[in-house]
């Protein structure tokens, strides 16, 4: 059973590009997380997904940022127009339940670099 | 969501010896949960203790949880240097969760 899988690993862009991440949770998961990690900082949420519909995004910013999780396919977390402070580590985690409380499985992250 | 804040920042002890990190946190919670993270990865799961349960055990790892004083500590015990990690705290009501900037733990050979 393959963990969540996140791609591309290791992204560079420069300023003024658009960045695509994505994310595959778990088999069976149908709860998808987005957390940004700047440098010697914790974790900070940015928005939870279900298929086809987006249920908290309180934590994502409110320009540039977007986040969808089709019906097929992975979830995509798109930032247009980066600047030098998007760079980070970007982790998708899943879950398989609604009900709390609820563990979280957590990809390998994708590192944005922004030139 | 709220955060939880874990104490001390950094802690270097030697392979053998046990380490104790807190985590303190704000308002009521649901249950708690402990995670680890490798350099450079993602978070790993290690344990979730309820709101009331006072104490829970996985393998070499103890959490035990205090409501009134609205805090949690991590013991690892016989610690190796495999251990050497950050650990974060995310104390959860009904909604997501949310992470501390951790504890350094450096275990030397």
């Amino acid at each position: 059973n393959a963990g969540v899988m996140q791609n591309p690993r290791h992204l560079v862009r420069r300023r003024g590009q658009e960045a695509r991440l994505r994310c595959s949770p778990m088999k069976g998961h149908s709860h998808v997380y987005w957390y940004r990690q700047l440098p010697e900082e914790g974790l900070k949420f940015m928005v939870y997904l279900q298929k086809e519909n987006i249920i908290d995004e309180s934590g994502m910013p409110k320009e540039r940022f977007s986040a969808e999780f089709p019906k097929e396919g992975p979830s995509i977390l798109r930032i247009q127009q980066v600047v030098r402070g998007d760079s980070a580590a970007y982790f998708c985690a899943s879950s398989l339940t609604i009900d709390r409380p609820y563990e979280q499985y957590f990809g390998p992250g994708t590192r944005l670099t922004v030139t | 969501s709220q955060q939880g804040e874990e104490d001390p920042q950094a802690l270097s002890i030697q392979e053998g010896e046990n380490a104790t990190m807190n985590c303190s946190y704000k308002t009521s919670i649901n249950n708690l949960q402990w995670y680890r993270q490798n350099s450079g990865r993602g978070l790993v799961h290690l344990i979730l203790i309820r709101s009331n349960e006072r104490e829970k055990h996985s393998g070499r790892l103890r959490v035990t949880l205090d409501t009134s004083k609205k805090s949690s500590s991590l013991l690892i015990t016989a610690s190796r240097a495999a251990d050497t990690a950050s650990y974060f705290c995310a104390p959860s009501g009904y909604s997501t969760l949310t992470f501390g900037k951790g504890t350094m733990l450096l275990v030397s050979p």
